[in-house]
């Protein structure tokens, strides 16, 4: 079966730095997808990932190794307004996205 | 600007009576999704049209019903709603639905069931 790994809960520090990893197995791959959820909200993107390496986006950068089937988010920075889960979503051979339950992450002052 | 606009945001409904949700998107996107999400959960998806083309996930209940008049407009029927249906729901659009066509999402229908 297609699976999408990532921790449930990590807390951290304002103004620190946080990795998100996410790990998957799929039918085939076809990019990696990032999204913020804050609580009761819908999910909002956040980056997009196909070829292996570092994408970089003010804040947030997210990483990929296809041959690993892992990826991370890196939030530097940390606001509490980054209080929100994190969802990781691979798009398969299909085209069909599978999603991760989400890394609910905790900003603490 | 353009989005992805649901109604209502909060749905109560009896176990059993019908409920219709809608979505409306101004993005001019091909693509519209249903998705469930359960608490902590990943969203599950119900269903999606390609322009008018739907695509019925496998393990959709029947009790689940969509319907899309025009491209703008996008609607969620649960004909009889049991207590496990309570949930957000929620709608997505994209261009297309390969490559890194990104999915953009509406608020939200938080659904109760009593």
């Amino acid at each position: 079966g297609q699976n999408i790994d990532q921790p449930t809960e990590m807390t951290a520090t304002e103004g620190a730095i946080v990795q998100i990893n996410c790990t998957y197995q799929t039918s085939g791959f076809n990019g990696l997808f990032w999204y913020q959820q804050h609580a009761g909200e819908a999910p909002t993107f956040l980056s997009y990932n196909v070829l292996d390496g570092l994408e970089e986006k003010g804040r947030f950068s997210s990483f990929l190794s296809r041959s690993k089937g892992y990826s991370y988010l890196l939030l530097k920075e940390l606001q509490m307004k980054d209080s929100a889960s994190y969802l990781c979503a691979v798009r398969d051979s299909n085209y069909q996205l599978i999603w991760g339950a989400g890394t609910k992450l905790i900003i603490k002052p | 600007d353009a989005m992805v606009i649901q109604n209502p945001r909060y749905q109560v409904t009896q176990f059993g009576k019908p409920v219709t949700l809608s979505c409306s998107q101004t993005l001019n996107h091909n693509v519209m999704y249903w998705y469930q999400q359960k608490s902590s959960q990943a969203p599950k998806l119900l269903f999606h049209y390609y322009d008018k083309d739907f695509n019925n996930e496998a393990d959709t209940p029947d009790n689940f019903q969509s319907r899309r008049p025009n491209t703008s407009f996008c609607f969620l029927d649960i004909r009889s709603p049991g207590l496990g249906d309570a949930a957000m729901y929620l709608c997505a659009t994209s261009r297309s639905n390969n490559g890194a066509n990104v999915l953009t999402f509406g608020a939200g229908s938080r659904l109760t069931v009593l």
